[in-house]
């Protein structure tokens, strides 16, 4: 079946460390893929997003580029800061029309520290 | 533009009640996705609808219904309520059905069952 695998959390970093979330995951077809944020006390927001193969999607200093050889979408930062405290959720939409629908991972959560 | 509400933000309730959850999409999105989010399942996709009609639905028990309302507002209803269903019910709109993964969230209902 369809399904999205992130590395645990909480990860922890410091002010201006780089970041890398790592996603894989299992489709049948060719899904798109997309990573979204939650903040504390907030619904989810679309934070990037890829259609096909070898995109790189990007936003707000954040990248991840759709590695279908290694069914992969890692989000990265160069230089993280304290607001970029959240959960992070990858995820794939699969289908087209009345059939499609966005398959979550499990979420992993960023804690930035001054 | 306004976004995506819901109400109410936090209810609780006890088990065997039954329980009804509004959600208005931004204006001018015809469609309206619901999902449970809980600690230990994560995100799950629970309806979406379309034009007043159901057009995808994931794995729950028929316990939990929706539908939509011709000015594209939306309800879920949770009959029988069981203490694990306590979780965070988040709303998303889109332009189209599905719109390809990209979902504009509320801020979410929180529902406690005691």
């Amino acid at each position: 079946g369809n399904s999205v695998t992130q590395m645990e959390g909480p990860v922890t970093l410091s002010e201006e460390a780089f970041l890398t979330i790592n996603c894989t995951y299992t489709a049948t077809g060719y899904p798109s893929l997309f990573w979204y944020v939650q903040y504390p006390g907030e619904g989810l927001q679309l934070l990037l997003k890829a259609t096909k193969a070898d995109d790189k999607g990007s936003n707000k200093g954040f990248e991840a580029t759709y590695r279908k050889e290694t069914t992969s979408f890692h989000l990265e930062k160069g230089s993280v800061q304290v607001s970029d405290s959240a959960v992070y959720f990858c995820a794939l939409f699969i289908g087209s029309g009345n059939t499609g629908k966005l398959i979550f991972g499990q979420g992993t959560t960023l804690q930035v520290k001054p | 533009k306004a976004g995506v509400t819901q109400t109410p933000r936090y209810l609780i309730k006890t088990r065997g009640q039954q329980v009804t959850l509004s959600c208005s999409p931004i204006s001018g999105h015809r469609s309206v996705s619901w999902y449970q989010q809980t600690p230990g399942q994560g995100l799950q996709f629970l309806f979406e609808y379309f034009s007043e009609t159901q057009r995808n639905k994931g794995n729950f028990p028929g316990r939990f219904s929706g539908r939509q309302f011709s000015n594209s507002r939306s309800e879920m209803n949770v009959s029988t309520l069981e203490l694990g269903d306590s979780a965070l019910y988040l709303c998303a709109s889109s332009l189209g059905q599905g719109s390809d993964g990209e979902l504009f969230f509320g801020e979410g209902s929180r529902l406690t069952v005691l």
